[in-house]
């Protein structure tokens, strides 16, 4: 199992861009979960999935939408991005809700 | 007050000695609690879960819980240099249901 993968590792934005952050689970999981990390700061909650076709907002969806198609996929699209979405962004995925997330390995946004 | 409260650090210890992270939480109702080790540059990886007051036990690791104070702590016996990392505290919500991330502590193992 390759677990929790994420694309790309890296991604330098301009302001006003759009890109989109994949995540991709092999798991089988129905709870999925996107986190961005700020140097120095804990993980905050953007947004998670339930299951395919159910999504809700976390603590700071702003500037982000997601759509989960399938129980595997759950991509994170920026629109009009901005500096204040510099950051490390996690996809993870759960079995229960919550509980003993697996999380990927990470993609480094730095919006200029 | 911050809902999930970690000191910082870095927290220095001599190889083989028991390191000691704590963290308290504001949320009275909150019954799950978790520690993520996370290396740097590297992504969170769940070492302990703990739901019940008193210690859980894994090998050199152990946590502790006080419900009633309102904090989580993670012991680690004899410590490794390859110990060194940040331990995240979470905390799961009664509010959302969705875990509440300390902002970490940073752990230095010196050889």
């Amino acid at each position: 199992n390759a677990g929790v993968t994420q694309t790309p590792k890296f991604r330098i934005l301009k302001i006003g861009q759009s890109m989109t952050l994949q995540c991709t689970q092999d798991m089988n999981h129905n709870y999925m979960y996107w986190y961005r990390q700020d140097p120095g700061m804990g993980l905050k909650l953007i947004y998670y999935s339930v299951g395919a076709g159910i999504t809700d907002k976390g603590e700071v969806p702003n500037g982000y939408n997601v759509s989960r198609s399938t129980t595997e996929d759950f991509p994170l699209r920026l629109e009009l991005a901005a500096p204040s979405q510099t950051s490390v962004y996690f996809c993870a995925s759960s079995y229960l809700d919550s509980y003993e997330q697996y999380f990927g390995p990470g993609t480094r946004l730095t919006v200029t | 007050q911050k809902e999930v409260e970690q000191n910082s650090g870095p927290l220095s210890v001599p190889e083989g000695a028991i390191a000691s992270l704590n963290c308290t939480y504001s949320d009275r109702g909150s019954q799950s609690f978790f520690w993520y080790r996370q290396y740097s540059g590297k992504s969170p990886e769940l070492i302990m879960s703990i739901y019940s007051n008193g210690d859980k036990e894994d090998g050199r690791f152990t946590a502790q819980l006080n419900k009633a104070s309102q904090y989580v702590s993670l012991l680690i016996r004899d410590s490794q240099p390859s110990d060194s990392a940040t331990y995240l505290c979470a905390v799961l919500s009664s509010n959302t249901g969705k875990l509440i991330f300390g902002q970490g502590t940073t752990l230095q193992v010196k050889p």
